[in-house]
């Protein structure tokens, strides 16, 4: 089946920093959604991107399906980031969803 | 929009019991939803995938007769861990597609439920 790297797995921002999370996927997918896990466990949507790129306060995230990767961005990082990000792909005929490997990012005052 | 509920939030039972997990589409219909089993420090896995109306398609390795999935409407799913047992102690969390099967359209997911075995 597809496979669904994250990386970094971890990582540790001071405040105001910016950083780039990156989704690899090993084949074709039909869609992208991008989460933010918060600590009592709820999936939050962040972004529905199969493709292109998309904005929204200070995230924004780009796909580029036939490289096969996506990015999200985080610009001027707060503490309540912090969390695991997911990415998630919907691929083949059967429409299997896979999640990716996470990113555990916690930012610091 | 897009609100998906889940209930009950938490669980403990005894070993060897069933326990019976909801989630619910709040304002709007779902055609498919999902379930997912997430251990601690780990990523979510699917367990399967429930249409209305149609038998659940499980995952490799996901037991049918252990974990019973029923979508009798276009707003329920439930999830039944039967015989439970303290292996079966996770975090269980179901999603829910907006559209029609076969629409590759955003999922939206509950927040969770936490199930320990004792």
């Amino acid at each position: 089946g597809i496979q669904v790297e994250q990386s970094p797995p971890d990582l540790i921002l001071q405040e105001g920093a910016n950083s780039t999370l990156r989704c690899n996927f090993s084949d074709s997918v039909n869609n992208l959604q991008w989460f933010h896990q918060n600590p009592w466990g709820q999936l939050i949507n962040l972004f529905y991107i199969p493709s292109g790129t998309k904005q929204n306060g200070r995230l924004s995230a780009t796909t580029v399906a036939t490289e096969r990767y996506s990015l999200l961005y985080i610009s001027s990082s707060q503490t309540t980031d912090s969390g695991v990000y997911f990415c998630a792909v919907l691929s083949g005929g059967y429409q299997k969803v896979t999640f990716g490997t996470g990113t555990k990012l916690q930012v610091i005052p | 929009g897009a609100v998906v509920s889940q209930h009950p939030s938490w669980v403990i039972c005894k070993s060897g019991t069933s326990v019976k997990i909801e989630c619910r589409s709040l304002d709007f219909q779902a055609t498919t939803m999902f379930w997912y089993r997430q251990f601690p420090k780990q990523s979510l896995m699917l367990m399967a995938t429930s249409n209305e109306g149609s038998k659940a398609t499980y995952e490799q390795g996901v037991e049918k007769d252990k974990f019973l999935i029923n979508h009798a409407s276009l707003t329920l799913s439930t999830l039944t861990v039967t015989s439970a047992h303290p292996e079966d102690s996770s975090f269980y969390i179901c999603s829910a597609r907006r559209g029609l099967a076969g629409e590759y359209n955003e999922q939206f997911f509950g927040p969770g439920t936490r199930l320990t075995v004792l």
